[in-house]
């Protein structure tokens, strides 16, 4: 079974903290994502990336930036958190350029910023 | 650009009965992908049927099926004989043909089963 690790469920940061958000994929899939969900507002693309150092922005990337240094991590980082930041934040995976293809999304983390 | 529609928030079906929830979208591309998705409380989510749009035939997987009409941009999905494992968020998503396209989700709706 593919597995995209998030590496925390819940996440608290004061306004202003720098924030690291990670994910990993165990499936050696090319193309990584990171989502924003809110309610009524369903799941926004922030970030993605479909290859290792490449990274295309996706419907609201302001406030934020991502690194992929390695093929299995995508990192989402906040420079300096502010409160409109406090969201749910999903990372997903899929194998290749096709577009049919599954994305394989991770549990989620559910940031707040204070 | 590309837009999905869920116009139902909240649905609510009896175990063991039918449910359809609903799903527009808006494109001018002629091939292209569509996802239903789930969401349970855990919140890990998990593909639940996908249809191509060049294939007529409705797409199936077990009790879920789609009513994919092309010319009025919908594509419902069905629950038949639902479970109380069914109550989830469910999420419509679009994705066009093209290599780096993203995918484009719908507002969700909330299924509730009840016994």
């Amino acid at each position: 079974d593919v597995k995209v690790t998030q590496s925390s469920r819940y996440l608290v940061k004061r306004t202003g903290e720098k924030v690291f958000l990670e994910c990993v994929q165990d499936m050696d899939h090319e193309n990584m994502f990171w989502y924003r969900q809110d309610p009524g507002l369903g799941l926004r693309l922030i970030y993605f990336s479909y290859d290792v150092k490449m990274k295309e922005k996706g419907d609201i990337p302001e406030g934020y930036s991502v690194s992929r240094e390695k093929k299995e991590r995508f990192s989402l980082i906040l420079e300096s958190a502010s409160t409109n930041q406090t969201s749910m934040y999903l990372c997903a995976s899929s194998w290749g350029p096709l577009a049919k293809n599954i994305q394989y999304f991770g549990a989620g983390t559910r940031l707040s910023v204070l | 650009a590309q837009t999905v529609t869920q116009s139902q928030p909240e649905m609510s079906v009896q175990e063991a009965e039918t449910v359809t929830l609903s799903c527009t979208y808006d494109t001018s591309e002629s091939d292209y992908y569509l996802f239903w998705y789930k969401q349970p409380p855990s919140r890990q989510m998990i593909l639940v049927i996908r249809q191509e749009a060049y294939k007529q035939q409705n797409a199936t997987e077990n009790r879920f099926s789609v009513n994919f009409q092309k010319a009025a941009k919908s594509f419902s999905l069905k629950i038949s004989d639902s479970q109380l494992g069914d109550a989830a968020m469910y999420f419509c998503a679009y994705r066009d043909t093209g290599t780096a396209s993203k995918l484009t989700f719908g507002t969700g709706t909330r299924l509730q089963v009840t016994l």
